[in-house]
Order: C-alpha cells, then structure tokens, then sequence
C-alpha cells in the first residue's frame, strides 16, 4: 500500500541553524500539508500546498517556515532560524482530489537545543 | 472558532469491555469528520470519514456515527491491539482541506 516518507525521523539541531525536513507523499496526490505536534499537545495545521502554491497557512507558519515543492516527488519543510519552541513531531500529509482522506507520514521528531 | 474536543483523555478496558470514546465539535460548515489511530512513535492512521449526520461506518470492531455537534467511535469487545490513541478531526467547508484535531483519546486494553 503507498504510504507517506519522511525523513529524517529524529533531527537534533542547535538553536538558529536552518533545518529542512523532507516528505515523499504519495505518487498520485495532489495536496500537501505539514502539522506539527508538540508532546503531550493536539496536532496543528501548519500549512497547505497545492498547485506549487501555499493555498492556506496558520499563524504558527511564519516568516522563518517554508515549503516547496523542488523536484515533483519531494516536499520539503525548512525552518530558517530554529527556535527552542520549534521541538516537536512534524508530520507530513498528502491527499488525493475530492474528499479523500490525508493520509500521514510517521514523522520527523526535530529537537532544537 | 472552529474547534474540537474529545473525551475522555483516557481509557482503561478489559478485553470484551466494549465502550464508546466521544468527540465533540463547533465547526462553520462540516465538510468531513475523520477518526485516525495514533500508535506511540508513529504518524496518525487513517480509519474513517463520516460527511453528514445520521453516517455510520464500521471496519472490524470500531464503529463511527455523526451526529450535528459530536461523533462517537464504538468499540467491540476490544483487544489489546486496539490500544492507541485515537484522533478526531474535522475538515471546515470551504477551506483547503485543513484538518484540526481534538487532543485525542488514549485507549488502554488490558488482557
């Protein structure tokens, strides 16, 4: 069954570098997110792709967080200036048209130190 | 504000303890509710989507219904591997398929 990869799934970082978690979502999907989780929280919507575009972004997603799309199988999230408040799971999820359901990835456990 | 939440946090059962885990929403316009499994370490699992009030699905021994302000997931004589968290989300209308979750339910089946 096709599934979401995500890689890597821990990245330990100090606080300020830029890191960049990746995605391969599912071959035939057409819509992207990335949510994250900070334990013992709710997942949270970041952001949505589509079309190589951002079509909707929450408050959290700010200038330091970016998505693209480079190559037509990838999708990446990257975080320019980490912050101690940027550990969590992130997760990355993809969907086909109409109202199929997202599908997710296992995540990417970033740590910021 | 769109929103949702899920009782209770967490839930002991016996296996063949059937029970029910609630999820209640306020949401403008619902475009879908979907339950999802979260094991520990993993990414959630995709289980069912309900669309409209009165729905009902069923895959093995979890059963989902909808109704206008909440969705209940039963479960059936569960066994030990049904222990997980499960999520529920709900899809607004007219957005772009942004999903916002309840803090979840953290099921425990005991032998």
């Amino acid at each position: 069954e096709p599934e979401v990869t995500q890689t890597p799934s821990h990245q330990v970082t100090q606080m300020g570098q830029e890191v960049i978690l990746r995605c391969v979502p599912i071959s035939n999907h057409l819509y992207f997110y990335w949510y994250r989780q900070i334990l013992g929280q709710k997942v949270e919507f970041l952001v949505s792709f589509y079309n190589n575009e951002i079509s909707e972004k929450s408050e959290i997603f700010d200038d330091q967080f970016s998505v693209e799309r480079p190559d037509g199988s990838n999708f990446t999230l990257k975080i320019r200036s980490t912050k101690l408040e940027d550990s969590a799971m992130y997760f990355c999820a993809s969907r086909g048209i109409g109202s199929q359901p997202q599908h997710f990835g296992d995540g990417t456990r970033l740590s910021i130190l | 504000e769109d929103q949702v939440t899920q009782s209770p946090e967490a839930l002991r059962l016996q296996e063949g303890e059937s029970s029910s885990l609630n999820c209640s929403y306020t949401v403008s316009g619902l475009r879908g509710l979907f339950w999802y499994r979260q094991d520990p370490g993993k990414g959630p699992e995709f289980l069912f989507t309900l669309y409209s009030a009165g729905e009902e699905k069923e895959k093995e021994r979890l059963k989902a219904t909808l109704t206008k302000k909440e969705s209940f997931l039963h479960i059936t004589a569960p066994k030990p591997e049904d222990s997980a968290t499960y999520l529920c989300a709900v899809q607004a209308s007219g957005n772009t398929g942004k999903l916002i979750f309840g803090q979840g339910t953290t099921l425990q089946v005991k032998p």
